[in-house]
């Protein structure tokens, strides 16, 4: 099984840098994913990282160390539309090769 | 955007009744998967299918069925509603198996929000 650890709660000012740690304790893992999800709404695609290091998308970034079973999200150029929920999530080989198992989720509120 | 409906939208229904819920996508992607989320609990996987006619049981399957007799289509059954299965239900799509050529990618529905009483 996996179990993913994320910050319930975080709060930054617009056109800051803000990041979202995760940390997972897995079997079989084979790679961590990262969704947004606005009040209300579905939740959306950020990111995946299979390999050690960063991955540049825009504004946002995503890191994974397999050694520390850690990874983080990096926002920059912080906006009010990025106030939402983020979610890491932890995709498995082997036995859980078709499962996604997600974290709690990150409450990101963008302040002025 | 992918092409996943999930209906019905929202639904209150009463205890001890039955409820199915159905996702049908556009995308002709082999892999679907049904998730339900709760303040506190994020997203939690209920079941899954990699093809028709074959599902898998998620990390909170008891209370739940699932059948999918067309690509297009994976629905979620509860037989007997209870007021703890109140939540949102998402469904979701994927190209490929999640551990193949992998991308960690899922398309979500917009989520079928069930109160049952």
């Amino acid at each position: 099984g996996q179990s993913l650890e994320q910050p319930s709660e975080v709060t930054a000012v617009e056109g800051a840098i803000v990041q979202i740690n995760c940390t997972y304790q897995t079997s079989g893992f084979y790679g961590l994913s990262w969704y947004q999800q606005h009040d209300g709404g579905a939740p959306t695609f950020l990111s995946y990282n299979a390999l050690d290091g960063l991955e540049e998308t825009g504004r946002f970034s995503s890191f994974l160390s397999r050694s520390d079973s850690y990874g983080y999200l990096l926002l920059q150029e912080l906006q009010m539309k990025d106030s939402a929920s983020y979610f890491c999530a932890a995709s498995g080989s082997g036995a859980g090769s078709y499962q996604l198992t997600f974290g709690k989720g990150t409450k990101l509120s963008v302040i002025p | 955007d992918a092409g996943i409906t999930q209906s019905p939208r929202h639904k209150v229904t009463e205890t001890g009744t039955p409820v199915t819920l159905r996702c049908h996508q556009t995308e002709n992607h082999r892999y679907m998967y049904w998730y339900r989320q709760d303040p506190g609990h994020g997203l939690r996987l209920i079941h899954y299918s990699y093809g028709v006619k074959d599902t898998d049981k998620g990390e909170v399957s008891d209370g739940y069925s699932v059948s999918r007799s067309k690509t297009e289509d994976f629905l979620l059954t509860l037989e007997s509603a209870t007021s703890s299965q109140t939540s949102v239900y998402f469904c979701a799509i994927s190209e490929s198996g999640l551990a193949g050529a992998n991308t960690g990618e899922l398309f979500f529905g917009e989520g079928s929000r069930l109160t049952v009483l």
